[in-house]
């Protein structure tokens, strides 16, 4: 079946620094990339719809410039969290569509990101 | 946006019991899907259930769908410890691949061996 997979699958750290999480599909072409935040406790909320060769487009409230999203090809969008702050502590899981799967999408094992 | 809420927010109950969450919804649909969740970890795909049918089965859950009152039940039979997670429903207003599906806001489920 369809695979995303997601790494980091952790990461911390420190204030001021950026990080970047990678989902790759495995044996599709995902041309639409969902993203998503969850907050601990809470439900999955998007952040943003890549699609591939265009620009992101972004949920209400979610920065562009800190959350820079590049869907560079049909296996591969990046979510690079900018000048990250202990408020941007999350878990951040992609999504993608495939259409051959009976309900069409896929999601990554999700990134545990920690800022101190 | 979220589309809906999910009732209870939290349930604990004994194994062996059933355990029963419903979900809401605010618009018009084309599929509803459950997902399992535990704690820190991905998304499981649980059963999809489409929005001309009214019920669907898959081993010991049982979903319900009433589009009239844009609400959707998961049942869960004969529960296990290991059915400890959080469950969410979700819905797919429109599949073009292009919509992403709405999460509720998830019900918290403990089974007590």
């Amino acid at each position: 079946g369809a695979v995303v997979s997601q790494h980091p699958s952790w990461v911390i750290c420190k204030s001021g620094t950026s990080v970047k999480i990678e989902c790759r599909s495995l044996d599709f072409q995902a041309t639409t990339m969902f993203w998503y935040r969850q907050f601990p406790k809470q439900s999955l909320m998007l952040m943003a719809t890549s699609n591939e060769g265009s620009k992101a487009t972004y949920e209400q409230g979610v920065e562009k410039d800190k959350f820079l999203i590049n869907h560079a090809s049909l296996t591969l969008s990046t979510l690079t969290v900018t000048s990250a702050h202990p408020e941007d502590s999350s878990f951040y899981i992609c999504s993608a569509s495939e259409d051959r799967v009976n309900y069409g999408y896929t999601f990554g094992s999700g990134t545990r990101l920690t800022v101190v | 946006s979220q589309q809906g809420e999910e009732d209870p927010q939290a349930l604990s109950i004994q194994e062996g019991e059933n355990a029963t969450m419903n979900c809401s919804y605010k618009t018009s649909i084309n599929n509803l899907q459950w997902y399992r969740q535990n704690s820190g970890r991905g998304l499981v795909h649980l059963i999809l259930i489409r929005s001309n049918e009214r019920e669907k089965h898959s081993g010991r859950l049982r979903v319900t769908l009433d589009t009239s009152k844009k609400s959707s039940s998961l049942l869960i039979t004969a529960s296990r410890a290991a059915d400890t997670a959080s469950y969410f429903c979700a819905t797919d207003m429109k599949y073009s691949g292009n919509t992403p599906l709405v999460f509720g806001k998830g019900t918290r489920l403990s089974v007590i061996a």
